[in-house]
């Protein structure tokens, strides 16, 4: 069965670019996480998805980032303009809705704003 | 608000030592669950086990085992007789009662010397 799918691997852009990245998470699922990861501030959680409507964007760092969820199948997270201090890895996770109920990554984007 | 401390930020060991890795987490919930991810040096985040808050039954599965104590807010993971193929980064979480995204530790690396 396929994982959660990120696209692309790997992204370099220059700071005032557009960046989008994808995710198609397991099919089933009904529950989607994007998170971050920096060697400063870890794993942090920036939005989540339940039944494609928002839950709590409350980690979104500022109105630079947006994410949808068009569909139970796919979503994007979205930074515009974007900024050297963006570049981390960014991981999708899907999981069912429930309450302890795990969490299946992505391989992740690795952004780096130039 | 739930926070979870990984005071260990490196550890190495030489292989089929084994090795411990502590996790001590903070709550509010009465209901939570515990989870450990591993992290390869591939980069993606690998579910390895979860506990909910009334099991405090502690688990052996093959090499691995859990220790989770309730009184002193610990959940702490050891592998036995460690291999070369153990090194990654080590990710305690907490998964609350209230709301459904993991607060995740900032991780400990493992490194298993040949």
């Amino acid at each position: 069965d396929a994982g959660v799918i990120q696209s692309p691997r790997h992204e370099v852009t220059e700071m005032g670019q557009e960046v989008t990245l994808r995710c198609k998470p397991i099919s089933g699922h009904n529950s989607l996480f994007w998170y971050r990861q920096t060697m400063m501030r870890g794993l942090e959680l920036l939005i989540y998805f339940n039944n494609n409507v928002p839950i709590d964007d409350s980690g979104m760092p500022e109105d630079r980032f947006s994410a949808k969820m068009p569909n139970a199948s796919f979503s994007t997270l979205k930074i515009q303009p974007s900024e050297p201090r963006d570049s981390a890895v960014y991981f999708c996770a899907s999981s069912f809705w429930g309450f302890g109920e795990k969490l299946f990554f992505g391989s992740g984007t690795q952004l780096s704003v130039l | 608000a739930q926070k979870v401390t990984q005071a260990q930020t490196e550890i190495s060991v030489v292989e089929k030592e084994d090795v411990t890795l502590d996790c001590v987490y903070e709550t509010r919930d009465t209901t939570y669950y515990l989870f450990w991810y591993k992290q390869p040096p591939s980069g993606e985040l690998v579910f390895l086990i979860r506990r909910n808050s009334f099991d405090e039954q502690n688990e052996i599965s093959g090499r691995y085992s859990w220790n989770f104590q309730k009184s002193t807010s610990s959940f702490n993971f050891t592998i036995t007789a460690s291999q070369v193929v153990d090194s990654a980064v080590y990710f305690c979480a907490h998964g609350s009662g209230s709301a459904r995204q993991l607060t995740f530790g900032s991780g400990t690396q493992l490194t298993v010397l040949p």
